[in-house]
């Protein structure tokens, strides 16, 4: 079946340092795969996506890779910040479909 | 266009009774989705419209659950005969065609007691 996963719950890093939250997908026909933010109250928040003709994306202080072969999706942070602290969630759409797979989300904690 | 509305933000209600909750998209998007989220949990898809048309529903959409987008604009998810289970982050989410991901609302959380 499909599903997306993330490799570590939770992740804590310094002000000032870079993240790197990571994913897995098993959906070998996924062609699309969005990261979001979901902070306390709030809805997900769009950050970056990636298509799979791509292997990295590169936006503001966010890049998002792709490796196919292994089925692994990463995104990095650089110079985290305190308001970067909230959920990450990685999702891919439904090749078959129209709806938006979410995984479970990596909890960023950024310590000042 | 101030984004995605969700209406109300909290609602507690006692087992077996119905709710609706409501979903203002923004104007431009023709499609708009519906997501559960449970705590710990990423968002699960329910349904989804293009215009007016719902053209995909989740197996978790129970019977009890229905929900409409009459004229293309705003939509509507009731839930009847609530159940503790029921419980949870109700999230709408509108986009374009094309891809470029959500935007999401709010949500409405609601507490079945």
């Amino acid at each position: 079946g499909e599903s997306v996963g993330l490799h570590l719950p939770t992740l804590s890093v310094q002000e000032g340092d870079n993240s790197i939250i990571n994913c897995a997908y098993s959906n070998s026909a996924s062609d699309y795969f969005i990261w979001y933010k979901q902070e306390s109250g709030k809805g997900p928040q769009f950050i970056i996506d990636i298509r799979s003709n791509m292997d990295k994306r590169q936006g503001q202080r966010v890049t998002v890779l792709l490796n196919k072969t292994v089925k692994h999706l990463s995104l990095q942070i650089a110079a985290t910040q305190p308001g970067d602290s909230a959920v990450y969630f990685c999702a891919e759409n439904d090749p078959g479909g129209f709806k938006t797979i979410f995984g479970a989300g990596t909890r960023l904690f950024v310590k000042a | 266009d101030t984004g995605v509305s969700q209406d109300p933000r909290h609602k507690i209600t006692k087992r077996g009774q119905n709710v609706t909750f409501r979903c203002d998209p923004i104007s431009e998007h023709n499609r708009l989705y519906w997501y559960r989220q449970t705590l710990g949990q990423g968002p699960e898809f329910l349904t989804y419209f293009q215009n007016e048309a719902q053209l995909e529903k989740s197996r978790l959409l129970s019977d009890r659950f229905s929900a409409e987008r009459p004229k293309g604009s705003f939509s509507t998810l009731e839930i009847q005969r609530t159940e503790q289970g029921d419980s949870a982050m109700y999230l709408c989410a509108s986009s374009l065609e094309g891809g470029g991901g959500y935007t999401f609302g709010s949500g409405t959380r609601l507490t079945v007691v």
